[in-house]
């Protein structure tokens, strides 16, 4: 089975604030990550998909880079909303597994 | 509207089985792969299951193969997941999910459902 591994789990930033979250596979997935946020009691959505396309209705802050084995969400200007957990996904190969998910709070 | 509604969930005794239902509605269900997703009380998500659009080729994860059973009904358009042999660690809100083409990506997702495995 293909690891990610997401860092850091925990990230506090404020309001404002440019935010990188990393993922590494265990081997190489090409294009085939995908980002998810999640806020409590809710299900996920989905931000990026490919890699680096931003699902349609996302806000442009948000953008994915990367190819291989090594990934990153980058959050340009932090809103309010934007607090809550981050994960990475590989849909390379089942099972698709995911990153253990990035909290970030606020400062 | 695309939707996705869960049901089945319930507090069971370990060993024993249950059948979660997911109604989907909004678009073709038989077109796409659909999947289940798990998370345990304050953990991640795990990825549990999946198959494709003609029921034909389904996937697990090792921590249920042998004991979970996905199926789909397009008459209906309805996904189940049949659990057996169920444990302590099943206890999660198991969530549906609608796979998309490109990436296999999940771009629909329900509320989520309840199972609590507990004596």
């Amino acid at each position: 089975d293909i690891q990610m591994t997401q860092s850091p789990s925990s990230l506090s930033a404020s309001v404002g604030d440019r935010v990188t979250i990393t993922c590494r596979a265990s081997q190489t997935i090409t294009s085939y990550l995908n980002w998810y946020q999640q806020k409590p009691g809710k299900a996920p959505k989905v931000l990026i998909f490919g890699a680096s396309s931003l699902q349609s209705g996302v806000p442009s802050r948000f953008s994915g880079s990367g190819s291989g084995t090594d990934f990153t969400l980058t959050i340009s200007s932090l809103q309010p909303e934007d607090f809550a957990t981050y994960y990475c996904q590989q849909s390379y190969s089942t099972p698709y597994t995911f990153g253990q998910g990035t909290k970030l709070e606020i400062k | 509207e695309v939707q996705l509604v869960e049901s089945g969930g319930a507090l069971v005794q370990p060993g024993g089985s249950l059948r979660l239902s997911c109604t989907a509605s909004g678009f073709t269900f038989s077109s796409y792969a659909m999947s289940w997703v798990r998370q345990a009380p304050g953990k991640g998500l795990e990825w549990v299951s999946a198959i494709s659009g003609s029921g034909v080729t389904t996937y697990y994860a090792d921590s249920v193969k042998g004991r979970f059973t996905i199926s789909r009904d397009s008459s209906k358009n309805t996904l189940y997941l049949q659990m057996n042999s169920l444990r302590a660690e099943d206890t999660a809100v198991y969530y549906c999910a609608k796979e998309n083409f490109r990436y296999y990506y999940i771009d629909v997702w329900g509320k989520g459902t309840t199972v609590t495995v507990s004596s």
